[in-house]
C-alpha cells in the first residue's frame, strides 16, 4: 500500500540533544511538507521542499534543519535550539506542489516529541 | 495574506442531529478550499475539497461542504451526526504561488454525544 511513514511514533528528548524524525513515502509525490501541531494552535509549516536536493523555511523553521537528498525521504531534525519541542509533527506529501488544489496531501500518522 | 479562520473551538451535538463545523477564509484570489478530520494521535485525513462550480461539495463519510463567496465561508455540514464523527477537524486553504502550501485553521473539535 502506497503512503507515508512516519518513526517514530512516540519520542523523548532530553535537553540538549538533537533527535531526528523520520519520513518517508512511497507515493512518488515531489511535494513534503513538515508541519508541527500545538492544542489550540492549528498546524505550523516548520519546512517544505517541492523537489528533491531542495527545501525552504516555512513560519518556524528556527531551531529545527531538514534534508532532501531522496525523493522518497525527507527527515527533520530537532536541534538543541528548539527551545520549546514538545509536539505533535506531521510529515505530508503532495504529487505536484503546482496542482494541491486538486490533490491536497496525504499526511503520515505523526511523531508526538516530549522532553523529558 | 490568505488566512483561515475557525471560529469555535468546540462544537456540540446529540447523535441524529445536524451538524455544522464553520470556517471562513480570505484570500485575494481564487479560493481552493479543504477539510481534513484528525483522530487521536493519528495524521489527517482528506474530507472533501472546493475547487469551483457547485456550492455544495460531498466528501466521505456524509460530510458535505457549503461554499460561500460572499461571506467567505466554507461550512462542514452533515444531516445526521454520529458519535464516530467525534474528532479534531480542520479548515484549509490553498497559499497563492506554487509551494503547494495549505494554511490551516486552529481547528474545532467535535462532540457527538449519544
Amino acid at each position: 500500500d502506497g503512503g507515508i511513514t512516519q518513526s517514530p511514533k512516540y519520542l523523548f528528548r532530553k535537553e540538549g540533544q538533537n533527535v531526528t524524525l523520520s519520513c518517508e513515502q512511497n507515493l512518488n509525490h515531489d511535494a513534503m511538507y513538515w508541519y508541527r501541531q500545538d492544542p489550540g494552535q492549528g498546524l505550523r509549516l516548520i519546512y517544505y521542499s517541492q523537489i528533491v536536493n531542495d527545501f525552504q523555511k516555512g513560519d518556524i523553521a528556527e531551531g529545527y534543519s531538514v534534508s532532501r537528498e531522496k525523493k522518497e525521504s525527507f527527515p527533520l531534525t530537532v536541534t538543541s535550539a528548539q527551545k520549546n519541542p514538545t509536539a505533535f509533527y506531521l510529515c505530508a506529501s503532495t504529487p505536484d506542489p503546482r496542482a494541491v488544489f486538486l490533490y491536497g496531501y496525504t499526511f503520515g500518522s505523526g511523531t508526538r516529541l516530549t522532553v523529558v | 495574506a490568505q488566512s483561515v479562520a475557525q471560529p469555535e473551538d468546540q462544537v456540540n451535538v446529540a447523535e441524529g442531529n445536524p451538524l455544522t463545523v464553520k470556517c471562513t477564509y480570505s484570500v485575494s484570489g481564487n479560493p481552493y478550499l479543504f477539510w481534513y478530520v484528525q483522530y487521536p494521535n493519528r495524521g489527517l485525513q482528506f474530507l472533501l475539497k472546493y475547487i469551483t462550480g457547485d456550492n455544495l461539495v460531498k466528501g466521505s463519510y456524509g460530510f458535505e461542504a457549503e461554499f460561500n463567496k460572499s461571506q467567505t465561508s466554507f461550512h462542514l455540514k452533515k444531516p445526521s451526526a454520529l458519535v464516530s464523527d467525534s474528532a479534531l477537524y480542520f479548515c484549509a486553504v490553498r497559499e497563492e504561488g506554487n509551494t503547494g502550501k495549505l494554511i490551516f485553521g486552529q481547528g474545532t473539535t467535535l462532540q457527538v454525544k449519544p
